[in-house]
């Protein structure tokens, strides 16, 4: 079994700051990691994905995230904050056949002018 | 590119009815899933399909049911609605294995209310 702790419920940024979205998973296997942006009445976007190649995993619109064993962390960065980034961030892990995500309990971001 | 289409987008339903939401998935991707969002809540899987059969069941209630179609689009039944089964439902494709492995495309979802 699998589970996904996303450490903040809510973050607020101001415009042009950058941004850390925190993850911790929990896995009985070498998982697949993802990070989904959702944002308000919307569905599920796909800002990127890990799968046992580099830690440092980089996404769309200068998205990363780095991919840390030792922590079983999974953060996100968001370089600089723009408005347009304001929506709720999901950390995502999936089973071991991919068929079947779990996903954290979301971060919802803010982005002040 | 095409994505995942889901219908109704909206509906509205009084309790003890039933619902049928449609998803049909990106062209080739074989398999479909099922999640379930509640207000504020994060998604949570309810049943997924591959090649036309059940591949993985999660949350489902029993009174759901769903199947996946020749032409690979599928359909949630929900019976015997409840206040508690307003939510937003996504439908998600993928393919099978590859370096894809894991990755879903989501629809924009079908939102559900019970009355």
């Amino acid at each position: 079994a699998q589970s996904v702790t996303q450490l903040d419920s809510h973050v607020s940024v101001s415009e042009g700051t950058p941004v850390l979205l925190r993850c911790n998973y929990s896995s009985s296997y070498s998982p697949s990691l993802f990070w989904y942006v959702q944002h308000p009445n919307k569905g599920l976007q796909l800002l990127l994905k890990y799968t046992s190649a580099a830690t440092l995993v980089k996404g769309i619109n200068g998205f990363e995230a780095e991919f840390t064993k030792s922590e079983t962390s999974f953060h996100l960065t968001i370089p600089s904050a723009h408005m347009s980034d304001a929506a709720e961030y999901f950390c995502v892990v999936s089973d071991q056949r991919g068929n079947k995500l779990t996903f954290g309990g979301g971060t919802r971001v803010l982005v002040k002018p | 590119a095409a994505g995942v289409i889901q219908s109704p987008r909206h509906l509205i339903k009084e309790k003890r009815e039933t619902a049928t939401l449609k998803c049909y998935p990106i062209p080739r991707h074989d398999t479909v899933y099922w999640y379930q969002q509640g207000p504020g809540q994060d998604p949570q899987f309810l049943i997924s399909f591959y090649e036309k059969m059940q591949s993985d069941k999660g949350s489902i209630p029993d009174r759901f049911s769903a199947q996946q179609f020749s032409d690979y689009h599928s359909e949630l039944n929900m019976s015997s609605l409840e206040l508690g089964d307003s939510a937003l439902y996504f439908c998600a494709s993928s393919v099978s294995g590859g370096s894809n492995t894991g990755e879903l495309f989501f629809g924009e979802g079908s939102r559900l209310t019970v009355l």
